[in-house]
């Protein structure tokens, strides 16, 4: 049964920091990698979605890598600002589609 | 608003009532994705559809629960004699086959 863990469970930073988040899984035999970001109450958006091919992707201030081998991704945040406060989920794709709890960003202006 | 959207946001329904939420997903997309996110959890996958085929159910999804996708668009999840523990967000999701997925808005239930 795939387990996906998020790494910290809560990060507080101060406005400009560069920051990782980190995601880890006990099934390698994944189709792809989504991270997204889900602000209180709301649904999620999609932020990045790593093929199983694919070691990395960017997008913006935002890039992730995929280490399928070791199950690890990782989501890295360049000079992050109070807007990015959200929880950041990891989820990962065989027949279904598996999700770890999250990590809840505080930045602070 | 070319986005996932679902119907209702919220419901407030009493113990043992039966609810069906909808699901209108993205135009193209051919599969179809159903979880269940309560307080502090990631969510949890419940059931999808490819055109409208259910080609997986989790062990979630009891009895109570039943999916449809009868033309391949949009989606009805209902719950039959609801509970307590049914309280939670329940979000679609809509993608082309092993593409990105994108979630709608949320149903959030209430059981009293």
């Amino acid at each position: 049964k795939q387990e996906v863990t998020q790494i910290p469970a809560a990060l507080s930073v101060p406005e400009g920091e560069n920051l990782v988040l980190n995601c880890s899984f006990t099934d390698s035999a994944i189709y792809n990698l989504q991270w997204f970001r889900q602000d209180p109450g709301k649904g999620l958006t999609s932020l990045l979605l790593i093929q199983s091919s694919q070691r990395e992707q960017t997008s913006g201030r935002l890039n992730a890598s995929l280490d399928k081998s070791s199950g690890r991704s990782t989501l890295y945040i360049a000079a992050s600002q109070p807007g990015d406060s959200a929880t950041y989920l990891c989820a990962v794709t065989n027949n279904d589609m598996r999700f770890g709890a999250g990590t809840r960003l505080t930045v602070k202006p | 608003d070319t986005g996932v959207s679902q119907n209702p946001r919220h419901k407030i329904t009493k113990r043992g009532q039966n609810v069906t939420f909808r699901c209108d997903p993205i135009s193209e997309h051919n599969r179809l994705y159903w979880y269940r996110q309560t307080l502090g959890q990631g969510p949890e996958f419940l059931t999808y559809f490819q055109n409208e085929a259910q080609l997986e159910k989790s062990r979630l999804l009891s009895d109570r629960f039943s999916a449809e996708r009868p033309k391949g668009s949009f989606s009805t999840l209902e719950i039959q004699r609801t509970e307590q523990g049914d309280s939670a967000m329940y979000l679609c999701a809509s993608s082309l086959v092993s593409m990105e997925q994108y979630f709608g808005p949320g149903t959030r239930l209430t059981v009293t």
